[in-house]
């Protein structure tokens, strides 16, 4: 079964430095590849996704993505931390063929001013 | 334009009772889906609509789970004899079509609480 993994449930990162956030994913085949912030009390907003387009993908507030097959990654990174940034974010996978999106546990992002 | 709206947003009940969840995805999306999230969990899948049909219920835990789309646009998910290990919060996405790299966007929630 298709299954996503990120490292790390809680990130604390300082206001302007990198974020990194780890995602994996298990698939024979490359998966589209998706990742989503969530605010407190607020629902999931796509920040960018992986469409096989291209392995680098830039998303909205910043955020980018690489998609590298052969370490069956997604990580996302922002160069400078910002105060709003904090929030949760998910990893998901979806396969071909199959329309359900199968989410992470999750990243819980602290910025430390 | 509208985002996918879900009610209630926040619903509280009794072990035993009967609860309606509600969702009005984004006008013009064909595709709907249903998640649960758990306090510290990502988003599980329960099910999902193409039109008026679900075509993948896989996700649904058990027979006390039944979701409705009738018209193709308002979906309902219904839970019979709820148990307190079904709170949770429960999401709704809707996308323009099904299929691909197609966007789910989701709405804000509705936190159940079964006492």
């Amino acid at each position: 079964a298709q299954s996503v993994t990120q490292l790390g449930s809680h990130v604390s990162v300082s206001e302007g430095a990198l974020v990194l956030l780890r995602c994996n994913y298990s698939s024979s085949v490359p998966p589209y590849l998706f990742w989503y912030v969530q605010y407190p009390n607020q629902g999931l907003q796509l920040l960018l996704k992986y469409t096989s387009a291209a392995t680098l993908v830039k998303g909205i507030n910043g955020f980018e993505a690489e998609f590298k097959k052969s370490e069956t990654s997604f990580h996302l990174t922002k160069p400078s931390a910002h105060m709003s940034d904090a929030a949760e974010y998910f990893c998901a996978v979806k396969n071909f063929g199959n329309e359900k999106l199968t989410f992470g546990t999750g990243t819980r992002l602290t910025i430390i001013p | 334009g509208a985002g996918v709206s879900q009610t209630p947003s926040n619903k509280v009940t009794e072990k035993g009772k009967y609860v309606e969840l509600r969702c009005d995805p984004i006008s013009g999306h064909t595709a709907l889906y249903w998640y649960r999230q758990s306090l510290g969990q990502g988003p599980e899948f329960l099910i999902y609509f193409q039109g008026t049909g679900a075509a993948d219920d896989s996700g649904l835990p058990n027979d006390r789970f039944f979701a409705v789309r009738p018209e193709g646009s308002v979906s309902t998910l219904k839970i019979q004899r709820t148990e307190r290990g079904d709170s949770a919060v429960y999401l709704c996405a809707s996308s323009l079509e099904a299929g691909g790299s197609e966007t789910q966007y989701f709405g804000p929630g509705t936190r159940l609480l079964v006492l």
